[in-house]
C-alpha cells in the first residue's frame, strides 16, 4: 500500500508570508498526487493534481506544488499567505480503482 | 452543475442502533467513494463502488457496508454503532474508475455523532 506522510501538522505563518506545506509519499510506480484542502465543517476541495505532464503544478488560491522524484516529495506553496488560506491542507496519492491515501493533514494558520 | 450531495448533514444515534448515509454523485459521475475522518486517525477509505459494484474496501469490520443504485448514487450503512463510529463521513464521487490519476469531488460530508 502507498502512504504519505505530512511533516508537521501544525504550520503558522504571517500574512503576506511564504507558505511551505510538506509532503512525502512512498511509491514503487509513477504516482498521482494531489493536495486538497479543508475548510472548517466542509469537505475536501481540490487544489491541485499532478500526473506527470509537469513537475510544477499550478493550482487554484495561487498555490502550486513541485513533483521531485528524487526526493519523493511533493511540496504546496504559495508566495505570499492570506488570511482565507487558514485552513486543513491533505496530500494524497492514489491508485487503481480511485483508492485514495491521504496524508495526516497540516492545518494552517494565518497570522494577521 | 451540483455537486456531490450527502444526507443527512448531522445526525445523533444511539449506541447498538444502526444508520443509513446517502450520497449523490456529480452528474455524469459512476464511482463513488467513502471515507471516515476522525481527529485521531484522519482520513481512512471505506469502499469504493463503481456501476453497482463495490471494486475496493479498506480495513472496516463487516459493520459497515455499502451499496450503489443504477443511477449511482450510493449509500453507506453501519450497523450496531460504537461511540467510536463518531465521525464525519465523506462521501467522493469521480467520472471514471479502473485507472488511477481520476480525481475524486468531495461532498460536505455527514456528521455522526454515537452517544
Amino acid at each position: 500500500a502507498q502512504s504519505v506522510t505530512q511533516l508537521g501538522s501544525h504550520v503558522s505563518v504571517s500574512e503576506g508570508a511564504l507558505v511551505l506545506l510538506r509532503c512525502n509519499y512512498s511509491s514503487s510506480v509513477p504516482p498521482y498526487l494531489f493536495w486538497y484542502v479543508q475548510y472548517p465543517n466542509q469537505g475536501l476541495q481540490l487544489l491541485l493534481k499532478y500526473t506527470s505532464a509537469a513537475t510544477l503544478v499550478k493550482g487554484i488560491n495561487g498555490f502550486e506544488a513541485e513533483f521531485k522524484k528524487s526526493e519523493t516529495s511533493f511540496h504546496l506553496t504559495k508566495p505570499s499567505a492570506h488570511m482565507s488560506d487558514a485552513a486543513e491542507y491533505f496530500c494524497a496519492v492514489s491508485e487503481v480503482g480511485n483508492q485514495f491515501y491521504f496524508g495526516t493533514g497540516t492545518s494552517l494558520t494565518v497570522i494577521p | 452543475k451540483a455537486g456531490v450531495t450527502q444526507t443527512p448533514r448531522y445526525l445523533i444515534k444511539t449506541r447498538g442502533q444502526q444508520v443509513t448515509l446517502s450520497c449523490s454523485p456529480i452528474s455524469g459521475h459512476r464511482s463513488v467513494s467513502w471515507y471516515q475522518q476522525t481527529p485521531g486517525q484522519g482520513l481512512q477509505f471505506l469502499f469504493e463502488y463503481f456501476s453497482e459494484t463495490q471494486r475496493n474496501k479498506g480495513n472496516f469490520p463487516g459493520r459497515f457496508s455499502g451499496r450503489q443504485f443504477s443511477n449511482s448514487r450510493s449509500e453507506m450503512n453501519v450497523s450496531t454503532l460504537e461511540l467510536g463510529d463518531s465521525a464525519l463521513y465523506l462521501c467522493a464521487s469521480s467520472l471514471a474508475g479502473g485507472n488511477s490519476g481520476n480525481t475524486i469531488y468531495f461532498g460536505e460530508g455527514s456528521w455522526l455523532t454515537v452517544v
